[in-house]
């Protein structure tokens, strides 16, 4: 099993610019999450979804948007990339308790 | 805001040492999970504890958990160096299994 995938691994954006990032899950988990970590700090949540069809707004949602077409698969957009949006963003996904995390996807916006 | 605040934010020892990170928080909780995280690695699920427990072990790990102080604490024995990582606690106060995360202790061991 793979786990928990997440594409791609770095992004530069230039200010304005949107993009998709794309986690994968092949644990057959209901619940999904998307993080975003910034240096010397915890994780906030951005938003989450409880199963296929579903989506609901974490910590931190403003400038993020999210879809759960799939159970598999949960994406998460920037529709127009701001500098305060550089971050590590991580994908992570549960059955029951304990979250699998994904390998992070390092995003700069210039 | 982070429910959990966690102490100190960095730690140095020699090999062989114990370590102790501890981790307060806010509200009620269904459980306390704690995390490790690899420099530039995703974060990896160490151990979980419930709030009707006080204390729980898993090889060189032992966590407590006191919800009239909303503190626990995390305890790693005969530390190595590959235990050299940033460990977070996170609460499950309930509600999707959705978790909030602390600050992180940064912990390195020295040869």
């Amino acid at each position: 099993n793979a786990g928990v995938t997440q594409t791609p691994k770095f992004r530069v954006l230039k200010t304005g610019q949107s993009m998709t990032l794309l986690c994968a899950q092949d644990m057959n988990h209901e619940y999904m999450y998307w993080y975003r970590q910034d240096p010397g700090m915890g994780l906030r949540l951005i938003h989450y979804s409880v199963g296929e069809g579903t989506t609901a707004k974490g910590e931190v949602p403003d400038g993020y948007n999210v879809s759960r077409l799939k159970k598999q698969n949960f994406l998460l957009g920037l529709e127009s990339a701001a500098p305060s949006q550089t971050s590590v963003y991580f994908c992570a996904s549960t059955g029951y308790n304990e979250q699998f995390f994904g390998p992070g996807t390092r995003l700069t916006v210039l | 805001s982070q429910q959990g605040e966690e102490d100190p934010q960095a730690l140095s020892i020699q090999e062989g040492e114990n370590a102790t990170m501890n981790c307060s928080y806010k509200t009620s909780i269904n459980n306390l999970q704690w995390y490790r995280q690899n420099s530039g690695r995703g974060l990896v699920h160490l151990i979980l504890i419930r709030s009707n427990e006080r204390e729980k072990h898993s090889g060189r790990l032992r966590v407590t958990l006191d919800t009239s102080k909303k503190s626990s604490s995390l305890l790693i024995t005969a530390s190595r160096a590959a235990d050299t990582a940033s460990y977070f606690c996170a609460t499950d106060a309930g509600g999707a299994q959705k978790l909030v995360f602390g600050q992180g202790t940064r912990l390195t061991i020295n040869p």
